[in-house]
């Protein structure tokens, strides 16, 4: 199974909208609504952000949202913030009774 | 509130066995997906497999051949062996909660392989 695909980094000012774009297959992202992100900060485990596409753990600020079309997948930063600074990866189920996960895109606050 | 600790031997020679263990602690250990991921330094998070309480698993393809994973119901924990490491294994490797996402993580146990 191949990685999915996501821009290596992405980068915005406080208050910008940033997204983060999550590219895969017709076997996993294009064929199941089991999309899930993470944030990941230096040194911590990865946090869930978003589930099956687009819906937010309870807890997560409702500036994350999630999103899909086709075989890509994207999740939406508003009102980008300092503490959003930090590596995101997505993940997919596949048809495989697997899971995969994107390459990761480091997220900057300008 | 779920927690997961996960503790393992965290330096290994070339061809040994990594062996890793996380106890759940705090909530049900049927009705989930119990995975492995690791992280190799530097780089990106990879799934390793998965477990569920009946014992049932799946693997990544490309560690197939070297991994197990196998759960202990009656202590709620699940463990992960990977033999013939390389030092392509080193790597922080996590325990999670899996329901086709990761919602639940251990704090990650650093290993390292090395002559």
């Amino acid at each position: 199974q191949s990685a999915l695909t996501q821009p290596a980094s992405v980068s915005g000012s406080p208050g910008q909208s940033i997204t983060i774009s999550c590219t895969g297959t017709s076997s996993d992202v294009g064929d199941y609504n089991y999309v899930s992100w993470y944030q990941q900060h230096p040194g911590k485990a990865p946090k869930l952000m978003i589930y099956e596409v687009s819906n937010r753990p309870s807890g997560v600020s409702n500036r994350f949202s999630g999103s899909k079309s086709g075989n890509t997948a994207s999740l939406t930063i508003s009102g980008l913030q300092a503490e959003d600074e930090a590596d995101y990866y997505c993940s997919s189920y596949t048809g495989s009774d697997t899971l995969v996960f994107g390459g990761g895109t480091k997220v900057t606050v300008l | 509130q779920v927690q997961l600790q996960q503790w393992g031997a965290g330096l290994l020679k070339p061809s040994e066995t990594l062996s890793l263990t996380c106890a759940v602690y705090g909530g049900s250990f049927s009705g989930y997906y119990w995975s492995w991921i690791r992280q190799p330094p530097g780089k990106g998070l990879e799934w390793i497999g998965e477990i569920n309480y009946s014992g049932s698993t799946n693997y990544n393809p490309s560690l197939k051949s070297r991994v197990t994973i196998s759960v202990h119901t009656s202590k709620s924990q699940f463990s992960l062996k990977l033999s013939s490491v390389t030092a392509a294994d080193t790597a922080v490797y996590y325990c999670a909660r899996e329901t086709y996402a990761m919602g639940v993580w251990g704090q990650g146990t650093t290993v390292t392989v090395s002559s």
